[in-house]
C-alpha cells in the first residue's frame, strides 16, 4: 500500500527566505505527483502536476521536482511571502489504484513578515 | 469554467438524520472523487466515479454511506443515520480522465454532526 510521508510537520520562516519542502512515498510505480496548497478552513489549490515521465514543474515562484526512484519529491519556494503561509499536500497516484489519489498530512507553512 | 462547486458549504444535521454532498464537476469533467478529511487528519479518499458508474469505492464505509454521479445534475454523497463520528470536511475532485490529468478540488463541504 503506498504511503505518502512530508517533512517537516511545521515550518517558520521570516520573509523573503528560500524553503524547501518534502515528500516521500514507498511506491515508485506512480502515475503522477501533484502538490496542492490548503487554505485554513479551505478546499485545496492545485500548485503543480509532475507526471511520472517529468523530473521537474516551476510556476513562478515554485519548483517541484520529482525522482521516482528514490520515492522522493520536493518543493522548493523562492522568496517566500507572508501570502505563501498555508498547508502545502503532496498527493500520488500509482498504477495499482488507477486515479485514486494518497496523500501526505502535510506540511503547515508560517512566513513570517 | 468555473470551478469545482460543492454545496452546501456547512451543512449541521443531528444524530439519526441523512446528510446529502454535492458536487458538480468542472467543465468538460467525467471523472469524480469524494475524499474525507477528519480534523487533525490527511485527505482519504472514499470513492472514485464516472458517469452512472462507480470505478472504486474501496475507501468508503460498507455501512450508512453512498454516492452516484448520474447522467445528467451533480454527483451526490449520501450518508444515512449520521453518527458524530462523521464530523468532517468533505472534498469533491474532477478531472477529464486519463492517468495523467490533474485533479482539481472543491471548496469542501464541513459536516458537523450534533
Amino acid at each position: 500500500k503506498q504511503e505518502v510521508t512530508q517533512i517537516p510537520a511545521a515550518l517558520s520562516v521570516p520573509e523573503g527566505e528560500n524553503l524547501v519542502l518534502n515528500c516521500s512515498f514507498t511506491d515508485s510505480a506512480i502515475y503522477n505527483l501533484q502538490w496542492f496548497r490548503q487554505d485554513p478552513g479551505k478546499g485545496l489549490t492545485s500548485l503543480l502536476l509532475i507526471q511520472s515521465s517529468q523530473r521537474e514543474q516551476t510556476s513562478g515562484r515554485l519548483n517541484a521536482s520529482l525522482d521516482k526512484s528514490s520515492g522522493r519529491s520536493t518543493l522548493y519556494i523562492a522568496a517566500s511571502q507572508p501570502g505563501d503561509s498555508a498547508t502545502y499536500l503532496c498527493a500520488v497516484t500509482t498504477h495499482s489504484t488507477g486515479n485514486q489519489f494518497y496523500f501526505g498530512t502535510g506540511t503547515s507553512l508560517t512566513v513570517i513578515p | 469554467n468555473a470551478g469545482v462547486m460543492q454545496n452546501p458549504r456547512h451543512l449541521v444535521r443531528r444524530r439519526g438524520q441523512e446528510a446529502r454532498l454535492r458536487c458538480s464537476p468542472m467543465k468538460g469533467h467525467s471523472h469524480v472523487y469524494w475524499y474525507r478529511q477528519l480534523p487533525e487528519e490527511g485527505l482519504k479518499f472514499m470513492v472514485y466515479l464516472q458517469k452512472e458508474n462507480i470505478i472504486d469505492e474501496s475507501g468508503m464505509p460498507k455501512e450508512r454511506f453512498s454516492a452516484e454521479f448520474p447522467k445528467e445534475g451533480p454527483s451526490i454523497l449520501r450518508i444515512q443515520q449520521v453518527v458524530r463520528g462523521d464530523s468532517a470536511a468533505y472534498f469533491c475532485a474532477s478531472s477529464p480522465g486519463g492517468t495523467n490529468t490533474e485533479a482539481f478540488f472543491g471548496q469542501g463541504t464541513r459536516l458537523t454532526v450534533v
